[in-house]
This record gives C-alpha cells, structure tokens and sequence, in this order.
C-alpha cells in the first residue's frame, strides 16, 4: 500500500544546513511535495518535484529525489529560527488526482 | 488575494454531540477538500470535492460524518455524533481543478470531552 515514512525530530544551529528525509513506497507517484506547519496554523507548501526530476532548487531550500531508492530530502541552507516548523513530505499517485499521502513529519528545532 | 477560510478555529463539545465545520475555497477554486489531522501525523484525506460533486469519499466515516457542498463553492464537514476519538484538527484545502498545489486553510481544532 501506499506509506511516505519520515524521521521525527531534528535539531541543528542557526545558520546550519538542516537535510529532512523521506521515503515512500508507491513508485508511481507522480508529484513529491514539502509542506511547513507551523503551531496552530494549517500546511503551506513549500516546493514540489516531478518524479522524473532529480533536483530542485528554490533560493535556500534543494529538493534531491532518488526515484530507484524511493527517496526524498530536503535540504534548507543557512538555516534561521524562523524554520522551526514540522515539515511534511506527501505524494501524490497517477490515476488519483488530487490525492496527497502525507508522513507524519518531522519536527525542526533550530537553536540559535 | 485572500487564502482558505475555516470557521471555527477551535470546537469544545461533549461525546455525543453534533458538530459542524465549514469551509470557503479560494476564489475560483473547483477542487475542495477536507482532511482531518490527527496529534503528530500527517494529514488524511476524508473527502475530495470537484465543484459539487464528491468525487473521493472512500476515507469518510459515512455513519456519523457527512459532507455537502451545495453550489459549488463553500462546503461543511458534519459529525454526528462525535465520539472521544473525533478529537483532532480537520483541514480544508482547496485547488484549481487538475492543479499540482493544494492550498490549506488555518484548521478547526476539535476536542471531544
């Protein structure tokens, strides 16, 4: 069945690069995406990747995709406090559309 | 440009109660839907609207959840009647038809006591 695995913690220092993983198991999705939530708010999405891409770069945020190993990450340069967040990875599956299967993401804590 | 629109932010009921949630798309927006966020996972697709009709109801509790979206355009998410496990956040999110983004509303906190 479709699953999107996601570590759920992690800790770095202001101004760190932070990498957040992902893995799913459904090889025919089509669109991979970054969501934030922040406390109390609801998901804004933060890029998005084709599944025949294998890199994405939106000013501090990378997208690499490994389609063979069912692997996303997402990496965040020059990381600030205003990143903490939980970051959700989500697939969306051909012939489904609209669908998206979220992990249950992973929580940043930036220390300044 | 204003976002998705949820009311209420926030729902206290008792076991056994009715409650409603309700939900404005953006503005040209044909694709709605509604998710419900459970304490540290992921969203969960309960049900997928295009205009007015369901087209992906297949994750709704149909005996105490219903949904409606009579014109096309604002939707409500009813339970009833709620149960203890019911406590979570539900999402609204909505897209052009066919569109790669989904754009989500702030959520309505629900706590069943």
């Amino acid at each position: 069945g479709e699953d999107v695995e996601q570590s759920l913690f992690l800790s770095v220092r202001e101004g760190d690069s932070s990498v957040i993983n992902c893995t799913y198991t459904d090889s025919s999705s089509t669109y991979l995406y970054w969501y934030k939530q922040e406390p109390g708010a609801g998901l804004q999405l933060l890029t998005y990747i084709f599944s025949n891409m294998d890199m994405k770069q939106d000013q501090r945020l990378t997208v690499l995709l490994n389609k063979k190993d069912k692997h996303l990450s997402l990496r965040i340069a020059d990381t600030q406090t205003g990143d903490s967040a939980i970051y959700f990875c989500a697939e969306s599956l051909s012939g489904n559309t609209g669908k998206l299967i979220f992990g249950q993401g992973t929580t940043l804590q930036v220390k300044p | 440009e204003a976002g998705v629109v949820q009311s209420p932010r926030y729902k206290i009921i008792e076991k056994k109660q009715p409650v409603a949630f309700w939900c404005n798309p953006i503005s040209g927006h044909n694709t709605l839907y509604w998710y419900l966020q459970n304490l540290g996972q992921g969203p969960e697709l309960l049900i997928r609207y295009e205009n007015e009709e369901a087209v992906d109801d297949s994750q709704l509790p149909k005996d105490r959840f219903s949904a409606e979206r009579l014109k096309g355009v604002d939707s409500t998410l009813k339970i009833q009647p709620a149960e203890l496990g019911d406590s979570a956040v539900y999402l609204c999110a909505s897209s052009l038809t066919g569109a790669n983004e989904q754009f989500f509303g702030p959520g309505t906190r629900l706590t069943v006591l």
